[in-house]
């Protein structure tokens, strides 16, 4: 079994639905993440969680929210979903922080907001 | 703008030819890594290097971090059909979080 799964893999939502995004993993890691991935934009960070109560704004936090409900469990919230925020979306986690810090990516959610 | 530049975006080459991909940014880096991701998967570490000019190997691939920490390189010999994805670096700034670049899509032609 895949150590990060997301769910679901693809979704295709119209503009002002609310859409969430789930993240589940197996390795133990403290640390969560949330990208998204555009055509020559490579990965940007949406949110990141360290633990349980740690949530951290990224670089592209807007129209977004997230929700850490277990050490295994990060989800992405999309309130109202508008057609620029089609991409693919991913989670990711890491243990330590440090620099030699390795992240996990999990396979990726499409979303098409039409 | 992005924190870390990557060139080319797009390398298509014959198998066997050599390349190289360039990594670049105006900031001082922790560390940096290189992933390669397929389609339809997520990214996968190949490598992390952490002291400025340190180079490391792998296989046919040999990654370089530059003497100030701002830039790396990856250069593949003999690159095969199995080297095609898309390769992305990412930096850490401040022993926080990750920054990616925009990746360089390879395409080995048989």
């Amino acid at each position: 079994d895949a150590d990060v799964t997301q769910t679901p893999r693809n979704r295709i939502t119209k503009t002002g639905k609310r859409i969430m995004l789930e993240c589940s993993q197996t390795k133990g890691h403290d640390r969560m993440y949330w990208y998204r991935q555009d055509p020559g934009l490579g990965l940007r960070l949406i949110y990141y969680s360290f633990d349980v109560k740690d949530i951290n704004k990224g670089e592209i936090s807007d129209g977004y929210s997230v929700s850490r409900q277990a050490q295994a469990k990060f989800s992405l919230s999309l309130e109202s979903a508008i057609p620029n925020q089609t991409a693919l979306y991913f989670c990711a986690t890491s243990q330590t922080g440090g620099s030699t810090d390795t992240q996990y990516f999990g396979p990726g959610t499409r979303l098409t907001v039409l | 703008t992005q924190l870390l530049e990557q060139s080319p975006q797009f390398l298509s080459i014959q198998e066997g030819e050599n390349l190289t991909v360039y990594c670049n940014s105006s900031s001082v880096f922790s560390s940096l890594q290189w992933y390669r991701q397929e389609p339809g998967e997520g990214p996968v570490l190949l490598v992390t290097v952490v002291t400025g000019g340190e180079v490391k190997k792998l296989k046919r691939l040999t990654f370089q971090f530059g003497d100030a920490r701002k830039d790396s390189s990856l250069h593949i010999t003999a690159a095969q059909p199995g080297d095609t994805g898309l390769y992305l670096c990412a930096g850490k700034y401040n022993f926080n979080k990750f920054y990616f670049g925009s990746g360089t899509k390879l395409n080995v032609k048989p």
